[in-house]
């Protein structure tokens, strides 16, 4: 069965701080997928990143990076000198399928930068 | 132009009834979702479908049902209404890639539809 756990429920942070978002999963599949979705308070949902399981590179986007360390199933999401508008809740997400149709997600971490 | 389009945005309904909740893409993508988030922000993914392949999440309540009449389009029809039901939904639309494409298969959401069953 799969599992992911957020053990973050929330996470405030003052603006410029960096903040690591913990991930971290089972599966007892030698193929999978991760997702990392941002949820800003205005409600809609936004895709970040997905990596499957075969590739262990890190990944930075901007002020954003992943670490994916399948020794500990981790999948860590790193936002680099936060800002307000980075407040939101982030969802990790587990999934056996190239397509997301059978995700897992986790419980969800708050991030509250403040000004 | 909306990329992922939902009708309605909200849906006040009562037990019992039926419903239906649309969902365009005009991305050309092949594969499209359908989500649920209840009122403890949970997310779950219920549906997934291309032409191909239809993974249901076995959770969900065979009350649900997909309908896809085109590429572009996934609806969902909800059957005999609970109050469990009541929650936002929300559409996404993605072009699935294989394992080893390292290009991001990103997915678009729609704006969701909040349902509520009185």
């Amino acid at each position: 069965a799969q599992k992911v756990t957020q053990a973050q429920t929330e996470i405030s942070v003052v603006e410029k701080e960096d903040v690591t978002l913990d991930c971290v999963y089972e599966t007892r599949d030698t193929t999978y997928y991760l997702f990392w979705y941002k949820q800003p308070p205005s409600g809609e949902l936004v895709f970040l990143i997905r990596r499957n399981s075969f590739d262990e590179q890190n990944e930075i986007s901007g002020r954003y990076s992943w670490n994916f360390q399948k020794s500990t199933s981790s999948f860590n999401f790193t936002i680099t000198a936060s800002q307000v508008v980075d407040s939101a809740v982030y969802f990790c997400a587990l999934s056996e399928g190239v397509n997301a149709g059978k995700s897992t997600f986790g419980d969800g971490t708050t991030l509250t930068v403040k000004p | 132009d909306t990329a992922v389009s939902q009708t309605p945005k909200y849906l006040v309904t009562q037990m019992g009834n039926d419903k239906s909740i649309k969902c365009e893409q005009n991305l050309g993508h092949d594969t499209m979702y359908w989500y649920k988030q209840d009122s403890k922000k949970f997310l779950k993914i219920m549906f997934s479908y291309n032409n191909k392949e239809l993974i249901i999440n076995e959770t969900v309540p065979n009350r649900f049902s997909p309908k896809s009449p085109d590429k572009a389009h996934l609806n969902l029809h909800i059957n005999s209404l609970e109050l469990g039901d009541s929650a936002v939904y929300f559409c996404a639309s993605s072009q699935v890639r294989p394992l080893f494409d390292r290009e991001r298969n990103e997915q678009f959401f729609g704006p969701g539809t909040r349902l509520t069953v009185l």
